[in-house]
């Protein structure tokens, strides 16, 4: 079965830092383009980086560029998402999502989709 | 930056057709893709590539898209279409976007 499992997340105050990670099993880890996206509370879905199999090319929102870095460990089937200098607008459930293809060429869609790992960030 | 509007409901009584807009500047030009989202899940993607049905996707669901509107049209209505949904395009080639999604109602 295709399976993707986050982790990491948790109650932060603003200004701190948190990594979350996607575990992924089922199918060829590196053969695949991987993704976060995010959903506020009651709010719609946004997507927030992607990563290339080889992680030569890693592409973020304007909304977290240069605070958030996504990572990928093909050796242990893993993506990570580091989150600094958070603000209260980045509390969501985070989702791993996986690409159609090893590349971010841009017009496919995500599938599967984890189950989600909470972020809140309040005082 | 390109903008995908969607009504933030639609009302279905049970047995009927519900359709589901994606409005967006010449959205036929781009390949849409839709997802369900069913109370305390994730996204499940339900149509790829304007019209196609994964695996294990019901006939019921089909998709079409031209000119400024892409459509999600569920037939025959359940019960268990009862969710929210979201259509996705890319703004550019590393810029995937969501609409805001579509609550559906089975009355």
């Amino acid at each position: 079965e295709v399976q993707l499992v986050e982790s990491g997340g948790g109650l932060v105050q603003p200004g701190r830092s948190l990594r979350l990670s996607c575990a992924a099993s089922g199918f060829t880890f590196d053969a695949y383009a991987i993704h976060w996206v995010r959903q506020g509370p009651g709010k719609g879905l946004e997507w927030v980086s992607g990563i290339s199999w080889n992680s030569g090319t890693v592409v973020y929102a304007g909304s977290v560029k240069g605070r958030f870095t996504i990572y990928r460990d093909n050796a242990k089937n893993s993506v990570f998402l580091e989150m600094t200098s958070l603000r209260p607008e980045d509390t969501a459930l985070y989702y791993c999502v996986r690409d159609i293809g090893e590349q971010i060429r841009g017009g496919g869609w995500f599938d599967p989709w984890g189950q989600g790992t909470l972020v809140t960030v309040s005082s | 930056s390109y903008i995908l509007t969607q009504p933030p409901s639609v009302s279905v009584a049970p047995g009927k057709t519900a359709s589901i807009t994606c409005g967006g500047d010449n959205i036929g030009g781009k390949s849409v893709h839709w997802y369900q989202q069913r109370p305390g899940q994730p996204p499940l993607l339900v149509i790829y590539f304007d019209r196609n049905r994964p695996s294990g996707i019901s006939e019921r669901f089909s998709g079409s898209n031209s000119g400024d509107t892409a459509t999600l049209t569920i037939s025959r209505v359940e019960g268990e279409d009862e969710a929210d949904y979201f259509c996705q395009v890319w703004d550019t080639g590393s810029d995937p976007l969501f609409g805001g999604g579509t609550s559906l109602a089975v009355l």
